[in-house]
């Protein structure tokens, strides 16, 4: 299994410019999230899905997108990027959501996209 | 709602002395509890976690963490920290009702030789 992967790995956009980062998994996995991560901010979460068709807002939602058409995939969308949207990005899975308890709701990270909006 | 809070954003030891990574969540139902680790330029692994099974949990790399509802507190100990050791550390909570994991806001480790 390649696990949780996730491309571009490095990106630079120009603010107003759009583009979508990729997340994909091969574990058959229900539960799929985007965090932000930010120097002494933690991980901050943006969107997340308990399954294809079912999207929800996370903590920090605004100017980001998100779909879920398949199992597998979960693409992130910046529509209009921002300065302050300068951050890594790291896609997360578990098989189930986080309320089931036992030995499935660990989450799976990604390598992350550093992504720089200048 | 829940949170946690991670007390220190910068620990350092010395190579063979003990490690303790604070963490002390809030949360108004049982909570499930993670630790994870961080690498330089990598994503998270998961080091532990407690899901009410035992208040002592075990993880990878000899780390351990106990579970003190009185105290409302999932400190991160180790014996004898190695070279290793040194990454950034999150604590994470959620719930049986919760659909998201909340994150801390890291402790990076530095193990001096």
């Amino acid at each position: 299994n390649a696990g949780v992967t996730q491309t571009p790995k490095f990106q630079v956009l120009k603010t107003g410019q759009s583009m979508t980062l990729q997340c994909a998994q091969d574990m058959n996995h229900e539960y799929m999230s985007w965090y932000r991560q930010d120097p002494g901010m933690g991980l901050r979460l943006i969107h997340y899905s308990v399954g294809a068709g079912i999207t929800d807002q996370g903590e920090v939602p605004n100017g980001y997108n998100v779909s879920r058409s398949t199992t597998e995939d979960f693409p992130l969308r910046l529509l209009s990027a921002a300065p302050s949207q300068t951050s890594v990005y790291f896609c997360a899975s578990s098989y189930t959501p986080p309320r089931s308890g036992g030995v499935y709701n660990e989450q799976f990270f990604g390598p992350g996209t550093r992504l720089t909006v200048l | 709602a829940q949170s946690v809070t991670q007390l220190g954003s910068h620990v350092s030891v010395s190579e063979g002395a003990l490690v303790l990574l604070r963490c002390n969540y809030s949360s108004s139902v049982p909570p499930y509890l993670f630790w994870y680790v961080q690498y330089p330029n990598q994503g998270l692994q998961l080091l532990l976690k407690y899901t009410s099974a035992a208040t002592l949990v075990k993880g990878i790399n000899g780390f351990e963490a106990e579970f003190k509802k009185s105290e409302t507190s999932f400190h991160l100990t180790k014996p004898s920290a190695h070279m290793s050791d040194a990454a950034e550390y999150f604590c994470a909570v959620t719930s049986n009702t919760g659909n998201q994991f909340y994150f801390g806001t890291g402790t990076s480790l530095t193990v001096i030789p």
